[in-house]
């Protein structure tokens, strides 16, 4: 258990609304990602961390942000949403595999529909 | 650019047969290799790395080998069950690099 906790794990939301989904770590990992799942894509990364107040865009950043003002929690805000981000969202830590080697251990995935 | 590239699915099998899913790679750097497996309703789970040429990365009788030849890490199984039923991730990470790429993923289906 890497100790990697989402909120919330279901929402409904309407376009145009700003939404919030948040990942919080236990184990003080430097790196922290964000990642959406969705049929016949597998995952693409959104946004990730290496440390606080450090991130950098993945190749589906447009129409998301992030923030990290702490170690533990990695914020993933969706400022007007639209029914396109409709899907599940992954959090991921990176831990500290010899070298580059460590594998990345995943949260249980928020689910988020947009109306 | 740095790429994962797996079999299509739905597989659908019978419980006891082989299972292969290929997946080749293209990377930059020196690559280390994973397979995740993911679960219905849960994320995703390691199943199995190897970090380096002809490492054989093994766990829960699944066996995958890192053939750089081939940029390929096939995921075998000599006799799959039904609890193997999941969808299965090929993806690398360069190792002078930050981010993981994943394949699309292959759905398997074991029936008894």
């Amino acid at each position: 258990d890497a100790g990697i906790t989402q909120s919330p794990r279901h929402k409904v939301t309407e376009t145009g609304t700003p939404v919030t989904l948040r990942c919080h770590q236990t184990e003080n990992h430097r790196y922290m990602y964000w990642y959406r799942q969705d049929p016949g894509h597998g995952l693409r990364l959104i946004h990730y961390s290496y440390g606080v107040k450090d991130t950098d865009k993945g190749e589906v950043s447009d129409g998301y942000s992030v923030s990290r003002s702490k170690t533990e929690d990695f914020l993933l805000t969706l400022e007007s949403a639209t029914s396109s981000q409709t899907s599940v969202y992954f959090c991921a830590i990176k831990g500290t595999g010899t070298g580059n080697t460590g594998e990345l251990f995943f949260g249980e995935g928020s689910r988020l529909t947009v109306l | 650019g740095d790429s994962v590239t797996q079999m299509e699915g739905p597989v659908t099998l019978s419980e006891e047969a082989f299972l292969t899913i290929n997946c080749t790679y293209t990377a930059t750097g020196y690559p280390s290799l994973f397979w995740y497996v993911q679960y219905p309703g849960e994320g995703l789970q390691l199943l199995l790395k190897a970090t380096k040429a002809d490492d054989k990365g093994s766990n829960k009788g699944f066996e995958a080998t890192y053939r750089k030849e081939t940029t390929s890490f096939h995921l075998e199984k000599g006799s799959v069950q039904v609890s193997d039923s999941a969808v299965y991730f090929c993806a690398l990470i360069i190792n002078t690099g930050n981010q993981f790429y994943f394949g699309t993923g292959t759905s398997l289906t074991v029936i008894p």
